[in-house]
């Protein structure tokens, strides 16, 4: 089976750095995904980590240790817009296996 | 290049009616996935489809079953509704395998009263 941790809530202020954290036990590791999804809209894709290390594309950042079954999501400079849930999603080496999804983190943005 | 498209957008149906759930994916995908989004237990996999085969499901009781048509095109039917089944459903393509980055469709909100 696969079991899949992050954090329910997160409250940051505009304009700080934030970081959404993502654990994992699961065979058959493939990589793992971020998506985003604000409230009545459709998840849309973040990123996507298969080796170790840290993928940087604009303000947001995703990190992946396979060993330590961890994964985190870097929002820097936030934004009003960036409240929304993120998702973490593991993939399964096996293409007939649909990612599985963590239960999301509710990112609140204040002023 | 159109995105995942579902209908309705929004359903409400009475305990105890069938509703049918439709997903277009975007052209091309083959591999198209459905989900079950609710505030307390996120995103929960219900059935995967490619080539109009069922290659996995979730641990959904029988009255949750779907099918996909030769051009791609898939429906989810519910029947015998009940309150615990209002959530927002999900549909999600992908161009070949399941496990690779999965498109979402905007999702069909049901509420069962």
């Amino acid at each position: 089976g696969q079991n899949i941790d992050q954090p329910t809530e997160m409250t940051a202020t505009e304009g700080a750095i934030v970081q959404i954290n993502c654990t994992y036990q699961t065979s058959g590791f493939n990589g793992l995904f971020w998506y985003q999804q604000h409230a009545g809209e459709a998840p849309t894709f973040l990123s996507y980590n298969v080796l170790d290390g840290l993928e940087e594309k604009g303000r947001f950042s995703s990190f992946l240790s396979r060993s330590k079954g961890y994964s985190y999501l870097l929002l820097k400079e936030l934004q009003m817009k960036d409240s929304a849930s993120y998702l973490c999603a593991v993939s399964h080496n096996s293409g007939n296996t649909p990612l599985v999804f963590g239960k999301g983190t509710r990112l609140s943005v204040i002023a | 290049k159109a995105g995942v498209t579902q209908t309705p957008r929004y359903l409400i149906k009475t305990r105890g009616q069938q509703v049918t759930l439709s997903c277009s994916p975007i052209s091309g995908h083959r591999s198209v996935s459905w989900y079950q989004q609710t505030p307390g237990q996120g995103l929960q996999f219900l059935f995967e489809y490619f080539s109009e085969t069922q290659r996995n499901k979730g641990n959904f009781p029988g009255r949750f079953s779907g099918r996909q048509f030769s051009n791609s095109r898939s429906e989810m039917n519910v029947s015998t509704l009940e309150l615990g089944d209002s959530a927002l459903y999900l549909c999600a393509s992908s161009p070949r395998t399941a496990n690779t980055e999965a498109f979402f469709g905007q999702g069909t909100r049901l509420t069962v009263v």
